[in-house]
Order: C-alpha cells, then structure tokens, then sequence
C-alpha cells in the first residue's frame, strides 16, 4: 500500500510558466513534508519541506503548499527555467521517526 | 556534492558472486541509511543506523547484509543475489533530532545482477 503518491510521471512545461507538482499521502500521522530533486547519475538533492503546522512555505521560486484536510500538498516553481528539469520526488515522515516514504517522483521537463 | 560518497557507482554482478558497496558521509552525521530504488518504484528504506548501531531493517533479504564500523562509513555486502535485486542503490545520512528531517544523499551505485 502505497503512502504517498505522485501520479503524474511526466510533466513538460514551457520556460518562464509555472510548473506545478502535485502529492497525495494517506497517512494522517505524517507531520512533516519534503521535495527532494534528482538530476540523471546525482543521488536526490534536498529541495524544500513545509511541517505540518503551516500551510505554506517559500524559498525563492519555490513554494509547497499544504492542504491536510485533503492530504495533498504540491510543489510550484515559478518562473520555471531549464536547469529545473529534473525528477522531482515528495517524501513524507513522522516527525522524529526518521524513515522518510517517498512518492514515486514526476519527471518535469522545462522546455525552452 | 552533498557531502556523501559512494562507491562504486556501477556494479555488474553475477547471482554467485560476493560484492560490497561503500559509503561515506563528511558531515559530522550520526545517522545513516540504506535505500532501494527500482525502476518505476518509490525509493525504499532498507536500512537505518544511529550511531553505528542498526535501529530498523525494512523486511530485508538476508542476502544484503549492512555494516556500519562507524558513524562516517556504511557498507552493504551482497551476496547471492537475484536479477531483481538490479537497482540504484542510495545511501544517505542525517543528523538525529534535527527538526528539518532532512537526509543527505550520495549519488548511488547502479547494480546490475545477471
């Protein structure tokens, strides 16, 4: 049974528009949230997370939004530019419980 | 460069055959962790130690078998593997009871098991 999930596998996007990435989990005990970007032969590369606390939360062209009443939160990177393709992956944990559980990533493509 | 090593980043291996792979972290770490990623699959935790000792083994097969002679260094030996144990294989490692959760991942070693 799978926890958390990314249904899209792909998502092409044209340069300067916004890209955004969406996750679904189903376990209610999850209390933290991070993205996580992986370029090809590069192991994943710590993006953004957002806790279960707040709604939102920004780093620069990068924001993740949290909705818990629908256990959905998505990653939207604007404007999107082409060192941003990648595979993106969501990872949801128990705060403190250190094993984080991984969707099965999206393979954005910025297009020029 | 996240600050985690690993070697070899690909290995071809034979079902009879004994391997090891290695990690190393240079970030002052005292956790670190094994993970699975297959084609199509989420990555999964196989692994996890806190200050070298094992605190959780996810349902794995005896034939991987983890060592951790320190905080610094992890290793997974292999032995009698199947075609579908054939994955990226990622290390990673983090500091215990910090509040962001965030682990440090190495680039991984590519398996292939013929």
């Amino acid at each position: 049974d799978q926890q958390v999930k990314q249904n899209s596998p792909s998502l092409s996007v044209q340069e300067g528009r916004i890209s955004i990435l969406n996750c679904d989990y189903t376990n209610s005990m999850f209390d933290y949230f991070l993205w996580y970007k992986k370029y090809p032969a590069e192991g994943p590369t710590f993006l953004i997370s957002i806790s279960s606390i707040k709604d939102k939360n920004e780093d620069g062209r990068f924001t993740v939004f949290l909705n818990k009443s629908a256990k959905h939160l998505s990653l939207h990177i604007v404007p999107s530019q082409p060192g941003d393709s990648a595979v993106y992956f969501c990872a949801a944990v128990i705060q403190g419980a250190q094993k984080l559980v991984f969707g099965q990533g999206t393979r954005l493509t910025i297009n020029p | 460069e996240t600050g985690v090593t690993q070697t070899p980043r690909h290995l071809v291996m034979g079902m009879t055959n004994k391997k090891s792979l290695k990690c190393e972290q240079h970030l002052g770490h005292n956790a670190m962790y094994w993970y699975k990623q297959s084609a199509k699959k989420p990555l999964e935790l196989m692994f996890v130690y806190n200050f070298k000792e094992q605190t959780e083994n996810n349902s794995v097969p005896s034939r991987f078998s983890p060592e951790c002679p320190n905080s610094s260094h992890l290793f997974l030996h292999l032995h009698t593997l199947q075609p579908e144990d054939s994955a990226l294989y990622l290390c990673a490692s983090s500091q215990l009871l910090a509040t962001d959760n965030e682990q440090f991942f190495g680039p991984g070693t590519r398996l292939t098991v013929l």
